[in-house]
C-alpha cells in the first residue's frame, strides 16, 4: 500500500501563475479531502469528495480555487491566478468512506506551496 | 456547530516525564468520531487513534493512552515516560457521520506542540 500520494512535494511559483496540485488516494478509499495548513488558520478543509462527487466545497476560499476528481484514483486542486496569501501546505487525505469502518483518515505528505 | 479546542498551545517536558494533552470538543450529533494525529517536524500527519461516540472505553497502546469522557466532552491523550522522539505537534480532531453513511469532514483543533528535552 503506497499510501496517499501527492505531487509535487514543493512548488514555488510567481504571483499570477496557475498552480495544480495532484493527489492519488489509497485504492478502495471512497472519500477524498483537500486541506490547507497555515500558521494563522491551522488545518482547514477546502473540499471533500465522496465517490468522486463533491460533497462540501464551502471551504474553498474563492473562485480562484477549483478541485476535480475525474475518477476514483485521481484528484487535482487548481489555483488560478495564485497569490502570495495562498502560500501554505496543502494536504490530501482519503478514507474508506463508511462510518462502519474503523479506519482513520490517511494523509499524503503534503505539497508546500510558496507564491512569490 | 462542531468545534475542537486544544487549550495547550505548547508543552515542554523532560524525557521520562508523563504528559497529558487536553482536547475538548463540541458537537450536536449523537454519532461522531474522535481522532488524534501526530505531526513530527518532517511535516506529515500520522494517524494515532479513532474512537466512536458509542465507545467510551479508554485505550492503551504502548506508552500512549487515551481517556474519552462524554460527560465532559473530552478526549485526552497521555504519553507515559516521554521520549525525545515524541516531540511533535499533536492534533485532536472530530468528524460527524456524513450523508449516506459516509464519514464527514475532519474538524481539527489548533494543535499542541510538545517538546521533550533530553
Amino acid at each position: 500500500d503506497a499510501g496517499v500520494i501527492q505531487s509535487p512535494r514543493h512548488e514555488v511559483t510567481e504571483m499570477g501563475q496557475e498552480v495544480t496540485l495532484r493527489c492519488k488516494p489509497i485504492s478502495g478509499h471512497n472519500s477524498l479531502f483537500w486541506y490547507r495548513q497555515t500558521m494563522m488558520r491551522g488545518l482547514e478543509l477546502l473540499i471533500y469528495f465522496n465517490n468522486n462527487v463533491p460533497i462540501d466545497d464551502s471551504g474553498m476560499p474563492e473562485d480562484r480555487f477549483s478541485a476535480k476528481m475525474p475518477n476514483a484514483s485521481f484528484s487535482t486542486l487548481k489555483i488560478q491566478p495564485s497569490e502570495p496569501r495562498d502560500s501554505a501546505v496543502y494536504f490530501c487525505a482519503s478514507n474508506h468512506g463508511t462510518v462502519k469502518s474503523n479506519y482513520g483518515y490517511t494523509f499524503g505528505s503534503g505539497t508546500r506551496l510558496t507564491v512569490v | 456547530a462542531q468545534k475542537v479546542t486544544q487549550a495547550q498551545t505548547e508543552i515542554s517536558v523532560v524525557e521520562k516525564e508523563d504528559v497529558t494533552l487536553d482536547c475538548v470538543y463540541e458537537t450536536r450529533d449523537t454519532t461522531y468520531y474522535l481522532f488524534w494525529y501526530k505531526q513530527p517536524p518532517s511535516g506529515e500527519l500520522v494517524f494515532l487513534i479513532r474512537r466512536n461516540s458509542f465507545d467510551e472505553q479508554n485505550e492503551i497502546s504502548g506508552r500512549y493512552s487515551w481517556n474519552f469522557q462524554k460527560s465532559t466532552s473530552s478526549f485526552n491523550f497521555t504519553i507515559t515516560a516521554s521520549q525525545v522522539v515524541d516531540s511533535a505537534v499533536y492534533f485532536c480532531a472530530l468528524s460527524e457521520a456524513g450523508s449516506g453513511g459516509s464519514q464527514g469532514n475532519l474538524i481539527f483543533g489548533k494543535g499542541t506542540k510538545l517538546s521533550v528535552k533530553p
